[in-house]
């Protein structure tokens, strides 16, 4: 079945520290987001990509970095520049980003820091 | 203020009531989305509107382009429907990104 694979579920980050944050779909989509989520809070988007070798920068990209290497995976990097890493990520395709195509979502990453 | 708002923020209500979730938007959109989370946290697409109304199954979504006015309703509420439903709206002001209301929590107790 085709879908977006999130891993690892459960992450923890130590101080300083870089981590990355996989995203794989199948489903042939161009588009992939990323997403944050904190409690009581809508999703903030870091950055997506809208086809290969190219992202743009969302509303809170500060502190992490994307690549889009092959059109099936967008990893996520939170770097040590994140002063506040500790969240819920979430991946996210499209067949494009204009129009109205529904997104596709990846069961998401919690962040801890140790 | 949000440009998305949703209400109410939490909702508790027997098995077998009528829920009706809303959203407000202030921004021209191209569509409004309503989305579920599940518990663990993965999210699954519901509806995507532009006008008048969608259903499937127990749930309706509506839309009222001129009042910026969006409601999810689900008949005959089970326990299963406990989850978060989130509404975003996709606005060509903002390079069709979606904007994402805070969600609302329903717990539907058996």
């Amino acid at each position: 079945d085709g879908g977006i694979t999130q891993s690892p579920k459960y992450l923890f980050r130590k101080e300083g520290q870089n981590v990355t944050l996989s995203c794989e779909q199948n489903l042939n989509h161009d588009a992939m987001y990323w997403y944050r989520q904190d409690p009581g809070q809508g999703l903030r988007l870091i950055y997506y990509s809208q086809i290969v070798n190219d992202f743009q920068k969302g509303d809170i990209a500060e502190g992490y970095s994307v690549s889009r290497e092959k059109k099936e995976s967008f990893p996520l990097t939170v770097t040590s520049a994140q002063k506040n890493p500790t969240a819920f990520y979430l991946c996210a395709s499209s067949t494009g980003i204009s129009g109205n195509q529904p997104q596709h979502f990846g069961d998401g990453t919690r962040l801890s820091i140790l | 203020k949000n440009e998305v708002e949703q209400s109410p923020q939490n909702l508790t209500a027997q098995e077998g009531e009528f829920i009706t979730i809303n959203c407000s938007y202030s921004v021209g959109i191209s569509a409004l989305h309503w989305l579920q989370q599940h518990p663990g946290g993965g999210i699954v697409s519901l509806f995507m509107l532009s006008s008048g109304k969608k259903k499937h199954g127990r749930l309706i979504a509506t839309i009222n382009i001129q009042e910026k006015h969006s409601s999810l309703h689900i008949t005959a509420s089970h326990p299963r429907d406990s989850a978060v439903y989130i509404c975003a709206a996709r606005s060509p002001d903002s390079n069709y990104q979606l904007i994402w209301g805070a969600g609302t929590k329903l717990i539907i107790k058996p």
